[in-house]
């Protein structure tokens, strides 16, 4: 069964802290993996896109991993600022014919940053 | 460019009725995404939409749902009757289909009583 798992479910780290979130996954054939931020009551915002061949990708300063052998990722904030504190959703596509539509979501790591 | 637009932004319904939720995409976008998000389920893809074509809908949960696309700037999403479990916030996306970036609009915080 296609699957996303995200570790821990919630955390509180203090502002300039860095932090790491995991995603493990159970999707087959795999397509790609996405890191998405949501703040509160707004829309989820694309953070990093990594297909198979890539194994990092940063976007200031949030750095995404995949191992696509262990079919682990991760997303490490460094230097975490309060505008930081928000839920990370990892969503992992299956390839079927390069269908978007194949999207299997964690359930997300709610972030909350104390000054 | 103004961003995904979604109307309205807030429905309160009683069970019953029929709800119907509204989405702009991105100009130039010609993939359009439904979604539906829960506390218990997290964000589901409900029915995706290619060149105003429903290409995937097997995320709608039943025959209450139904979603249309009848121009590339404009798209609703049906639930005819509502029922209390349908309460949720219903996101629309968008991207360019040969990129897998997604465009979220704010949502729709769908609650039927």
């Amino acid at each position: 069964k296609n699957q996303v798992e995200q570790s821990p479910q919630s955390l509180i780290i203090l502002e300039g802290k860095n932090c790491t979130l995991q995603c493990n996954y159970t999707v087959s054939p795999f397509s790609n993996l996405r890191w998405y931020k949501q703040d509160t009551g707004r829309g989820p915002v694309s953070l990093t896109i990594m297909t198979f061949s890539e194994n990092t990708k940063s976007n200031g300063r949030y750095t995404a991993t995949l191992d696509a052998d262990t079919k682990q990722s991760s997303l490490h904030i460094t230097a975490s600022q309060l505008s930081d504190s928000a839920s990370y959703i990892c969503v992992v596509s299956a390839n079927y014919g390069g269908s978007q539509g194949n999207l299997i979501f964690g359930k997300g790591t709610k972030l909350s940053v104390k000054p | 460019d103004a961003g995904v637009i979604q109307s309205p932004r807030h429905e309160v319904t009683e069970m019953g009725q029929e709800v119907t939720l509204r989405c702009k995409p991105i100009s130039g976008h010609n993939s359009l995404f439904w979604y539906r998000q829960t506390m218990m389920r997290g964000l589901e893809l409900l029915i995706y939409f290619n060149n105003n074509v429903p290409i995937d809908d097997s995320g709608m949960p039943e025959d209450r749902f139904s979603a249309k696309m009848p121009n590339a700037s404009f798209s609703t999403l049906k639930i005819q009757p509502s029922e209390p479990r349908d309460s949720a916030v219903y996101f629309c996306a968008s991207s360019w289909a040969d990129t897998y970036e997604q465009y979220f609009g704010p949502g729709t915080r769908l609650t039927v009583t």
